[in-house]
């Protein structure tokens, strides 16, 4: 059964943690993003990832870390430095440009809600 | 910052009634996709259509681009209590690299039974 997986479902951040959300794909995707959303708000690009060992900043990526050490797996870290981190984290991936599925499609996984006791 | 602007921010309608949400942008674009989200979940993607193309369908859902005017509408017909949901639209700009899609703030739209 191919998909996202993020985990966990919900996350609790103590004052000064560092704390790390998984995202794992089996979909042989290229691509992975991590978004941030607000209530009633769209979505925000923190960090994308076009090929392993590879990643670069999105819109809003102070205070937030990555890795990209296998395509299947995209963990994001959020650091202490990250002063307003309460909110729902949404991994994708997508298949390259060029490719012979559909371009650009992002899937997504079912999110991570992190809150700050 | 965000590309796309959605009208309206939400839409209450009777089941039956069709549902019309429109996205603007702002500079050129590649393609320009549509995605809905359930309370507390993750997006799903419904449709795609590229900057050359106007209009494209797909079951009860039809989009159509008009780069001139730099917008796009999503019109769900026959709206059922199910598509209870929000729905963003996302734009690749022109000359991106691939994937780096730019999110509106959506449209929540309630469908009462």
């Amino acid at each position: 059964d191919g998909g996202i997986t993020q985990s966990p479902k919900y996350l609790f951040r103590k004052e000064g943690q560092n704390v790390t959300l998984s995202c794992e794909q089996n979909l042989n995707h290229d691509a992975m993003y991590w978004y941030r959303q607000d209530p009633g708000q769209g979505l925000r690009l923190i960090y994308y990832s076009q090929i392993v060992n590879d990643f670069q900043k999105g819109d809003i990526a102070e205070g937030y870390s990555v890795s990209r050490e296998k395509k299947e797996s995209f963990p994001l870290t959020v650091t202490s430095a990250q002063k307003n981190p309460t909110a729902f984290y949404l991994c994708a991936s997508s298949t390259p440009f060029g490719g012979r599925a559909l371009q650009d499609t992002q899937y997504f996984g079912p999110g991570t809600r992190l809150l700050v006791l | 910052s965000q590309q796309g602007e959605e009208d309206p921010q939400a839409l209450s309608i009777q089941e039956g009634e069709n549902a019309t949400m429109n996205c603007s942008y702002k500079t050129s674009i590649n393609n320009l996709q549509w995605y809905r989200q359930n309370s507390g979940r993750g997006l799903v993607h419904l449709i795609l259509i590229r900057s050359n193309e106007r209009e494209k369908h797909s079951g009860r859902l039809r989009v159509t681009l008009d780069t001139s005017k730099k917008s796009s509408s999503l019109l769900i017909t026959a709206s059922r209590a199910a598509d209870t949901a929000s729905y963003f639209c996302a734009t690749l700009a022109g000359g991106t690299s691939y994937g780096k899609l730019t999110f509106g703030q959506g449209t929540i739209l309630t469908v009462h039974p």
